[in-house]
């Protein structure tokens, strides 16, 4: 089961800014780095953020990454048809039993 | 270019057992570790465990210690991950992806195969 929250869905028309949250505990995010992937319909996931706000080459500036406690967020400015996807943060959790990597629930982003 | 390229798609039965596969080029297979990812129909990822090729060390998820091998065979630059007696809530899609990025709990997973299918069924 997921030990990181995010909203279940999100949307927005062409142009707008999207922001999705994703939230865990000390043991994940508090501690670690939070990164993100885009999955389009019916392939494989992507990297879009790593190490809470690097884009990866290749990635358009319109996808941001930020981190704040024990919590981060995802912002897609200029929202484009081809953004519609899900998206999941993950990071790595520190607990009893030992070094896991965690992923979020997933948020399903439409675009009107 | 670096790419992980997974094996095909596979119907089994229950009770069967099964190995798919992850190979891996463009890079020096040995010196990245691997991770599988399971995503169940129409649900989100999650983590299965991770090898390092270069000496097989293998960590696995609680979840899923004790339900399924990882392996790897640096000869040939494959991953493997295997089931000795499917159930059919084993039908998922599974991903491998090489973790990449300094210390451990700063990594990330970059690439990602494309995935292999996997239904069991009687």
């Amino acid at each position: 089961q997921s030990v990181l929250t995010q909203p279940p869905s999100a949307s927005g028309t062409p142009g707008q800014r999207v922001t999705i949250s994703c939230s865990g505990s000390s043991s994940n995010i508090g501690s670690n780095t939070v990164n993100w992937y885009q999955q389009l319909p019916g392939t494989a996931p992507k990297l879009l953020i790593y190490s809470n706000n690097q884009r990866p080459s290749g990635v358009p500036d319109r996808f941001s990454g930020s981190k704040s406690g024990t919590s981060a967020s995802l912002a897609i400015s200029g929202l484009q048809s081809e953004d519609e996807a899900d998206y999941y943060c993950a990071a790595w959790d520190d607990s009893l039993n030992g070094r896991n990597y965690v992923f979020g629930t997933g948020t399903k982003v439409t675009v009107l | 270019e670096v790419q992980l390229v997974q094996s095909g798609a596979e119907v089994k039965k229950p009770g069967e057992s099964l190995k798919i596969s992850c190979k891996g080029s463009g890079y020096s297979f040995t010196s990245y570790w691997i991770g599988w990812v399971r995503q169940m129909p129409g649900k989100g990822l999650e983590w299965m465990g991770i090898i390092y090729p270069g000496d097989s060390d293998t960590r696995y998820s609680p979840s899923f210690q004790g339900q399924v091998t990882i392996s790897a065979d640096k000869s040939i630059s494959t991953a493997y991950l295997q089931w000795s007696s499917l159930k059919a809530s084993d039908t998922a899609m599974y991903y491998c992806a090489r973790r990449i990025g300094g210390a451990p709990s700063l990594a990330w997973f970059d690439p990602w195969g494309q995935g292999t299918l996997v239904t069991v069924s009687s």
